[in-house]
């Protein structure tokens, strides 16, 4: 079926690097994306989005950027901090698929001081 | 999480045991949801709402019950727990796509 899925499970960079994360969807449908943080205890806190109508968006220190010819979109985290290490999920879903999320498996971020 | 609140936090059941997970929401929202995560699988849609008195079924609805009485309330049955519904439940509200999530319920059926 239609999935979510993330080239990679773990990363762990030094504090103050840039952070990429990735994400690969197969719905060809899929017109809206959301990356999600999760921190240990807590539940998913949105981040930042995008339509399928762009192919880049900037938040403070986040930027998300879709490919939809190769099916991928990407979060950059800018000058990382400890703060930031949590597990990071991409999720998409359809126009009339609406509050029907479908989730990556996520990304374990470490932030090493 | 904040305007999202689940209860019980933590839930310990016997397998045929019956309990309700609690979720109110005070943002208004129309849509709420729940969701399971389990390692390696992710965040599986259980039950959806789009209003009071209307709700539909998500990806892995079996096992369990909802109903929506109130904007404000979208409570999670489980009628006869079972070890295979050992996770935890996040309660979802929002405004279209953007979600909010709580904070989460652990629970395990032994």
């Amino acid at each position: 079926g239609e999935s979510v899925g993330l080239h990679l499970p773990t990363l762990s960079v030094q504090e103050g690097d840039n952070s990429i994360i990735n994400c690969a969807y197969s719905n060809s449908a899929s017109d809206y994306f959301i990356w999600y943080k999760q921190e240990s205890g807590k539940g998913p806190q949105f981040i930042i989005d995008i339509r399928s109508n762009m192919d880049k968006r900037q938040g403070q220190r986040v930027t998300v950027l879709l490919n939809k010819t190769v099916k991928h979109l990407s979060l950059q985290i800018a000058a990382t901090q400890p703060g930031d290490s949590a597990v990071y999920f991409c999720a998409e879903t359809g126009g009339t698929s609406y509050g029907k999320l479908t989730f990556g498996q996520g990304t374990i971020l470490t932030v090493h001081p | 999480n904040a305007g999202v609140t689940q209860t019980p936090k933590f839930q310990v059941l016997k397998t045929g045991q019956s309990m309700t997970l609690q979720c109110a929401q005070d943002m208004n929202h129309e849509y709420m949801s729940w969701y399971r995560q389990d390692p390696g699988m992710g965040l599986r849609l259980i039950h959806y709402s789009v209003g009071a008195g209307i709700t539909d079924q998500g990806e892995v609805p079996n096992g369990y019950n909802v109903s929506r009485s109130t904007t404000e309330d979208f409570p999670l049955r489980l009628l006869s727990a079972a070890p295979s519904q050992t996770s935890v439940y996040f309660c979802v509200t929002g405004d279209k796509e953007k979600l909010f999530f709580g904070s989460g319920t652990q629970l395990s059926v032994l």
